[in-house]
């Protein structure tokens, strides 16, 4: 089955700098490539998501990149708020019936 | 809010003894998926279900089952509870069954085995 590897596992950035969270996956039939944000107490939820068609994609503040050859994708934050604490999951699925598999996680402290 | 809801938000129980979890998916939404975050660990794929039938079964205990229901709401039965369960249990939900689609959380349960 799918594995997922992500890292670091905890990440400290003074505001303002950037964070780089990266993935790595097993199953070269995977494409699709959620990320979610957990804060604390609270549910995960959808920040951004990449497909296999495309390398990478923006929404203000937060990227992702996808290489498929590597089987590595990346979250990439920039210009950090401390509201940008939270932990951090990707995931990747080979769609159809199957499952999603989530990474370990990477907790993500913002310093005023 | 997700539109995802789960009860009870906390239970607490003994060892050995059995509990069920309740989930309701968003409106129109076929899928049910159901997942375990132990402390500071990830995210556990258990199940999925969608329209009534399982689709997908990740690490499961054979003392957990589940079923959802023709409302599409769905329970998560949980027996021979031992101390290692105690954990927080998410419900998500996602209008389709493939796995190529953004799934929307529930607030969770937190279970507690004493």
């Amino acid at each position: 089955g799918e594995n997922v590897e992500q890292h670091p596992s905890t990440l400290s950035v003074q505001e303002g700098d950037s964070a780089v969270i990266k993935c790595t996956y097993s199953d070269s039939a995977s494409n699709y490539f959620p990320w979610y944000k957990q804060e604390l107490g609270k549910r995960p939820q959808l920040i951004i998501d990449i497909r296999s068609n495309v390398g990478e994609k923006k929404d203000q503040r937060i990227a992702v990149t996808l290489n498929k050859t590597a089987k590595h994708f990346s979250l990439h934050i920039t210009e950090t708020q401390p509201e940008d604490s939270a932990v951090y999951f990707c995931a990747a699925s080979a769609g159809g019936y199957q499952k999603v598999t989530f990474g370990t996680g990477t907790k993500l402290q913002v310093i005023p | 809010d997700s539109g995802v809801t789960q009860t009870p938000k906390h239970l607490i129980t003994a060892t050995g003894q059995r509990v069920t979890l309740r989930c309701s998916p968003r409106s129109g939404d076929l899928s049910v998926y159901w997942y375990q975050q132990s402390l500071d660990q990830g995210l556990q794929f258990l199940i999925q279900y969608y329209n009534g039938e399982e689709r997908a079964k990740g690490n499961i205990l054979e003392r957990f089952s589940a079923q959802q229901f023709p409302d599409l709401h769905s329970e998560l039965n949980l027996s021979s509870l031992e101390l290692g369960d105690s954990a927080l249990y998410f419900c998500a939900s996602s209008v389709a069954s493939s796995g190529s689609n953004e799934q929307f959380f529930g607030p969770g349960t937190r279970l507690t085995v004493l």
